[in-house]
């Protein structure tokens, strides 16, 4: 049973607007919540984070948004740029200190 | 600074095969986590060390998956007898201290068994 879900793989955005991408989890035990950014053959790179206390957290233009009463965590970049194309991944974080993705979702952003 | 490197960056086992896949941490990090990931999902987490202490191995899948880190600076994830199933990237990470810290991950390795 998937813990966290990524239920777009994929997103389609032009250059400039704003792209939004969701991430639902099922525990409300969780109370670290990431966000990080593949490209083709590199690991994952740290995006932002923000923990259970917050609703909010913001770093340039990038926005993780909390809703912990419904379990939902988004990621919202503005003005997004072609450099931002990539795959996304939310994780949430125990503490047992392993980080639990989800299925990720492939971002265009197109000219 | 340097970050997470892993070796080799590509491995290509036959089936029955034994593979041992090499991560170096970041200098001074303490945690180091393993996480296979396959084709079109997320990392999925295998064995956690402090130092050289395994916390946590319960993400392993069989006892063909073995890892350690003796000095509790460079990690081996060993795989024995080599599966079609066990095709995957593997992505080594670590951390100065494991709970609500960023985890630095490296390229990965990715393993093909034929």
């Amino acid at each position: 049973d998937q813990q966290v879900k990524q239920n777009s793989p994929s997103l389609s955005v032009q250059e400039g607007r704003i792209s939004i991408l969701n991430c639902d989890y099922t525990n409300s035990m969780f109370d670290y919540f990431l966000w990080y950014k593949k490209y083709p053959a590199e690991g994952p790179t740290f995006l932002i984070s923000i923990s259970s206390i917050k609703d909010k957290n913001e770093d340039g233009r990038f926005t993780v948004f909390l809703n912990k009463s419904a379990k939902h965590l988004s990621l919202h970049i503005v003005p997004s740029q072609p450099g931002d194309s990539a795959v996304y991944f939310c994780a949430v974080q125990d503490n047992t200190d392993k980080l639990i993705f989800g299925t990720g979702t492939r971002l265009q952003v197109f000219p | 600074g340097a970050g997470v490197s892993q070796s080799p960056r590509y491995k290509v086992a036959k089936r029955g095969q034994d593979v041992a896949l090499r991560c170096d941490p970041i200098s001074g990090h303490v945690s180091l986590f393993w996480y296979q990931q396959a084709l079109g999902q997320g990392p999925e987490f295998l064995t956690y060390f402090q130092n050289e202490a395994q916390l946590d191995k319960s993400g392993l899948p069989s006892d063909r998956f073995f890892a350690e880190r003796p000095e509790g600076s460079v990690s081996t994830l060993k795989i024995q007898r080599t599966q079609q199933e066990d095709s995957a990237v593997y992505l080594c990470a670590s951390t100065y201290s494991g709970t609500y810290n960023e985890q630095f991950f490296g390229p990965g390795t990715r393993l093909t068994v034929l």
